[in-house]
């Protein structure tokens, strides 16, 4: 069946960067957009980019220009999340999402996510 | 990009209906037919309940349904069930990005 897998919870020092990875399966990767969403504790959704997995094309929130970088490798069907320069107000669970994609397109349709991995940034 | 506007919070009796509504600006909701809307268990990952403005995914009981007029969409919950207590969120395009609203707790009373 589809699912996002993404890697496990990571504690990390103000100042350093964090990379999360986001494995798919049960559908052709390359299809579909791939959206990075993040959570603070007891907040709300924030979007963050997307990925074009068949192109490598990304579009990040303007918030997040320059700290974020998406990446994505075809051949294990895996999209990366890394943040840099991270602060004790970037501790959020980080969630992959599946775009639905209608007309090929990034439609901010988010219909699988990922289990979520949480990031906590402590000094 | 402003997070889109939704009532912090609203309740509802088993069987009643509740609508929930999210505000945006002609940037976002009211340019688009782009909006979703999410439900939010305790310690799960969102689920996708309308996309498209009010299309139901297959599984999505047609007691969800959605709607949208000008710069406001809305989620409408009818004949309401304890397992619908929750978080919802919407969501919009805009433009070349996304932005939620910032979530609205749904209590069955």
């Amino acid at each position: 069946q589809l699912q996002l897998v993404q890697s496990g919870t990571e504690v990390k020092k103000p100042g350093a960067s964090v990379k999360v990875s986001c494995k798919a399966s049960g559908y052709s990767f390359t299809g579909y957009y791939l959206h990075w969403v993040r959570q603070a504790p007891g907040q709300g959704l924030e979007w963050m980019g997307w990925i074009n997995p068949n192109t490598g094309g990304t579009d990040y929130a303007q918030k997040f220009q320059g700290l974020v970088t998406m990446t994505r490798d075809t051949s294990i069907s895996t999209a990366y999340m890394e943040l840099s320069r991270l602060r004790s107000d970037d501790t959020a669970m980080y969630y992959c999402a599946r775009d639905l994609g209608l007309e090929g397109a990034a439609n901010y349709f988010f219909d699988y996510w990922g289990q979520g991995t949480l990031v906590t940034v402590s000094s | 990009q402003s997070a889109l506007t939704q009532p912090r919070s609203v309740s509802g009796s088993p069987g009643q209906s509740v609508t929930i509504s999210c505000t945006g600006t002609s940037s976002d909701v009211g340019s688009y037919n782009y909006v979703s809307w999410y439900q939010q268990h305790p310690g799960k990952a969102p689920k996708l309940m309308i996309y498209d403005v009010s299309q139901r995914p297959s599984g999505v009981p047609d007691r969800f349904s959605g709607a949208k007029s000008g710069n406001t969409a809305s989620l409408t919950i009818s004949g309401l069930q304890a397992e619908d207590e929750a978080d919802y969120y919407c969501c919009s395009n805009a433009g070349r990005s996304g932005v939620f609203g910032g979530g609205t707790k749904l209590t069955v009373l």
